[in-house]
């Protein structure tokens, strides 16, 4: 089945510890991104990489790092997490870069730091 | 910059009643257009989008939406509602000039509730 897969689904941490989101789609896509979702703000871009080796900032980027070292995989680092940064995150993936190509979604990270 | 806002964060219908979600975008070139459904605990499925062609689109789950350029407008509607229609749902829209690649900006999500 077609799908990009986060894990966790869910992570309760604390300030300052080191984490990482994992994001993997089986779709060969070539463009994915990590947005996050708050209440009444919709969903705002993190980060995204239009391939294998390339990674840019979206409007979000503050406290985050990602990489791309394989077209499948797009991790979400945070190195030393804040409670401003909790939220529920979603990576998505398309075939092309290109601006109409539909995202395909996962299902989500909520986190959450105390 | 691109700016989506979507009017009501929360909308209540009857089943069978119409549903109707309003969109409107800032750009002075028209943007691609998108409408996501958020189901809870899932992620984000597309419903349709507008590219280019007709100015009305059709999607899935008997949704559509219209394109009107002179209102920068892009709002969602449905004839009837079904229960099943209860979720969230986010416009979205791409910059057809932007080089940053698949990038979409984003409402602030409208919930929507269906009663029995």
């Amino acid at each position: 089945e077609a799908q990009v897969t986060q894990n966790p689904r869910y992570l309760i941490t604390v300030t300052g510890k080191k984490l990482t989101v994992t994001c993997s789609q089986n779709m060969n896509h070539e463009y994915m991104s990590w947005y996050r979702q708050d209440p009444g703000l919709g969903l705002r871009q993190i980060y995204y990489s239009m391939n294998v080796e390339v990674t840019d900032k979206g409007d979000v980027p503050e406290g985050y790092k990602v990489s791309r070292k394989e077209k499948r995989n797009f991790p979400l680092i945070l190195e030393s997490p804040s409670p401003n940064q909790t939220s529920l995150y979603f990576c998505a993936s398309s075939f092309s870069p290109v601006n109409n190509s539909p995202l395909h979604f996962g299902n989500g990270t909520r986190l959450t730091v105390t | 910059a691109q700016s989506v806002t979507q009017l009501g964060s929360h909308v209540s219908v009857s089943e069978g009643a119409l549903v109707l979600l309003r969109c409107n975008y800032s750009s002075s070139v028209p943007p691609y257009l998108f409408w996501y459904v958020q189901y809870p605990n899932q992620g984000l499925q597309l419903l349709l989008k507008y590219t280019s062609a007709a100015t009305l689109v059709k999607g899935i789950n008997g949704f559509e939406a219209e394109f009107k350029k002179s209102e920068t407008s892009f709002h969602l509607t449905k004839p009837s509602a079904h229960m099943s229609d209860a979720a969230e749902y986010f416009c979205a829209v791409s910059d057809r000039v932007k080089a940053a690649g698949n990038k979409l900006t984003f409402g602030g999500g409208t919930r929507v509730l269906v009663k029995p």
